[in-house]
């Protein structure tokens, strides 16, 4: 079947520190993957995405890259903001069925 | 491009009460998805839609969850009787069917329900 493992949270960084947060995935065929955001108090937005094997998604700083033979789709920020705390969930898209992660929290803190 | 609406954005309702929450997809979005978010974990699918028939509802609570989409376009998803551990955000989300793998889903505010 399709599962998505992220690294457990909370995560706390100062600003400007470097984040990588986990993913890993299990699925049959060629999923699309994805990392979400939700702010305090919002819905889900997507954040980036990758459609095959070596394809790199990026935004607003972010950046991640579709592995795979290690199946994994790593979320990677240079240099995080305060504006940047909220809950990043990965996910995979298997022709119309969305499989989320469990979410990490990341808290930056001035 | 108008997003995913959904209503009420809370809901406050005592155990065994009966709760309904509304969802209106972005225009042209044939899939339809309800998942149930509870503090601290994923979006978990309750619900998913193509058109207006069911696609996938293996983890929907079916003695006490019920989901309809009329005309293939809004949807509503009903909980009676509601239980406390029904407490969690409800989100609505869509996405063009396109038959391709890369399937991006589109997301409401969702509903806040609690249950006391």
């Amino acid at each position: 079947g399709n599962s998505v493992t992220q690294m457990e949270g909370p995560v706390t960084l100062s600003e400007e520190a470097f984040l990588t947060i986990n993913c890993t995935y299990t699925a049959t065929g060629y999923p699309s993957l994805f990392w979400y955001v939700q702010y305090p108090g919002e819905g889900l937005q997507l954040l980036l995405k990758a459609t095959k094997a070596d394809d790199k998604g990026s935004n607003k700083g972010f950046e991640a890259t579709y592995r795979k033979e290690t199946t994994s789709f790593h979320l990677e920020k240079g240099s995080v903001q305060v504006s940047d705390s909220a809950v990043y969930f990965c996910a995979l898209s298997n022709y119309d069925k969305v499989i989320f992660g469990p979410g990490t929290s990341l808290s930056v803190i001035p | 491009e108008a997003g995913v609406a959904q209503s009420p954005r809370y809901k406050i309702i005592e155990k065994r009460q009966s709760v309904a929450f509304w969802c209106n997809p972005i225009s042209g979005h044939a899939t339809l998805y309800w998942y149930q978010q509870i503090l601290g974990q994923g979006p978990k699918l309750l619900i998913q839609f193509q058109n207006n028939g069911v696609v996938d509802d293996s983890q929907l609570p079916k003695d006490r969850f019920s989901a309809e989409r009329l005309k293939g376009v809004d949807s509503t998803l009903k909980i009676q009787p509601a239980k406390l551990e029904d407490s969690a955000v409800y989100l609505c989300a869509s996405s063009l069917n396109t038959g391709a793998p890369a399937t991006e889903a589109f997301f409401g505010q969702g509903t806040r329900l609690t249950v006391v």
